[in-house]
């Protein structure tokens, strides 16, 4: 265990589902970032939530719609997604933006 | 845009020291150096960042050219477990914004 943890570790919904994942971290960090990585692709960013407001959205289309209720805990909530949106999403967490990001071991997400 | 350059991938013997270069030409002034590395089915884990001068820790060192346009990852003793992808990436205050990566083959 990193200090974040991430569920559901895998996740296959259809594309008119809704689900959501979630993140939480027990390190006293103040930053939680959400990232993609699609298959043979980098890490995409996609959310910056500093001290629990969202500093940052990379483009990312509004059937992705992030939650952050306290420094501890982020969500990521999924509708209406496209088979292109397989893929593993990981949770980070930092103090003030800085070295020493921690990940979770992410979510294995499948649109079918 | 990753602002770094690595090879796409490189092959180690076990217990042999590993050296994983890192180009930033680009690089500012206040940026930190950053290594990153992600084993399979994990999400990527920290290694080390510096500045200006070497670092050293229990799991690399990192040698940063004099001008930093270029640095070094040092892997002392390759293990199996150190296959992995290891990412370059230097950042100021903005969030870390990953590339490609050196995939690190270890072979026994």
């Amino acid at each position: 265990e990193t200090g974040v943890t991430q569920t559901p570790r895998h996740l296959v919904m259809g594309m008119t589902n809704k689900k959501s994942l979630k993140c939480e971290q027990h390190l006293g960090h103040n930053a939680m970032y959400w990232y993609k990585q699609s298959a043979k692709k980098p890490l995409e960013l996609m959310f910056v939530y500093n001290f629990k407001e969202q500093t940052e959205n990379n483009s990312v289309p509004s059937r992705f719609s992030p939650e952050c209720p306290n420094s501890s805990h982020l969500f990521l909530h999924l509708h209406t997604l496209q088979p292109e949106d397989s893929a593993l999403y990981l949770c980070a967490s930092s103090q003030d933006g800085h070295y020493g990001y921690t990940f979770g071991s992410g979510t294995r997400l499948t649109v079918v | 845009d990753a602002k770094t350059t690595q090879p796409n991938s490189m092959e180690s013997n076990e217990e042999e020291p590993v050296h994983l270069p890192c180009n930033h030409s680009t690089i500012s002034g206040t940026d930190y150096i950053h290594w990153y590395r992600q084993l399979p089915s994990q999400g990527p884990e920290y290694v080390i960042h510096g500045l200006t001068s070497n670092v050293n820790n229990r799991m690399a060192s990192l040698a940063i050219a004099e001008d930093r346009k270029s640095s070094t990852l040092i892997l002392h003793r390759a293990t199996l477990r150190d296959a992995a992808v290891y990412y370059c990436i230097n950042s100021g205050n903005t969030p870390l914004v990953f590339g490609k990566g050196t995939r690190l083959s270890v072979i026994a």
